[in-house]
């Protein structure tokens, strides 16, 4: 069964650092998430991208996130510089199409900003 | 801004006996809901989904109850298995956008053998 991929599956960087987080969506859908989970939180949005381009982002998704489809298979979030509070598991979703399809998450990366 | 609250954040229930989570809503524009398992260390997974024109999905062991007046959802498992311990999220979303999920805060359940 297809799935949602992410790497790497734990991420450790000094504060200030430039993290890449990586995520393979199901091949044959077309809108991609990203949500992450400060321990102890619930999960919370942080962007979605639909044809080549965001097309909602949280409050949280500040000018130090960014999100990128480099090709036709991965997608990826960036934090330019990573603060304390940016510790989280962040997980990437995708689906197919339709307010009725499911979105599918990977199993997470977990992020500790040191 | 809590628009999906799951007010108990524990439940235990003896093996072979129903399990019932619940989950309120206060967002009239969400019309569709699903319930998500969680393992730590993993992400979350799909379990089953209602759209607001229903008011009840069934799947297998898996039973979801829609109250759009109460603003109220409930996920019933019967029986409970062991396995069946995890966290579960409850997620609603509004149709027209992109369909970003809001999530609870979960409920953890614990099936006693």
């Amino acid at each position: 069964e297809p799935e949602v991929t992410q790497t790497p599956s734990h991420q450790v960087t000094q504060m200030g650092q430039e993290v890449i987080l990586r995520c393979v969506p199901i091949s044959n859908h077309l809108y991609f998430y990203w949500y992450r989970q400060i321990l102890g939180q619930k999960v919370e949005f942080l962007v979605s991208f639909y044809n080549n381009e965001i097309s909602e982002k949280s409050e949280i998704f500040d000018d130090q996130f960014s999100v990128e489809r480099p090709d036709g298979s991965n997608f990826t979030l960036k934090i330019r510089s990573t603060k304390l509070e940016d510790s989280a598991m962040y997980f990437c979703a995708s689906k197919r199409t339709g307010i009725t399809d499911t979105q599918y998450f990977g199993p997470g990366t977990r992020l500790t900003v040191l | 801004d809590q628009q999906v609250k799951q007010n108990s954040p524990s439940l235990s229930v003896q093996e072979g006996r129903i399990s019932i989570l619940n989950c309120d809503y206060t967002n009239s524009m969400f019309d569709y809901f699903l319930w998500y398992k969680k393992y730590p260390a993993e992400g979350p997974t799909f379990l089953i989904s209602i759209s607001s024109i229903k008011d009840k999905n069934e799947d297998g062991r898996f039973t979801v109850f829609l109250n759009k007046s109460a603003k109220h959802l409930s996920l019933h498992i019967v029986p409970s298995q062991p396995g069946d311990s995890a966290v579960y999220f409850c997620a609603a979303s509004e149709s027209g956008g992109n369909e970003k999920l809001t999530f609870g805060t979960g409920t953890r359940l614990t099936i006693i053998p």
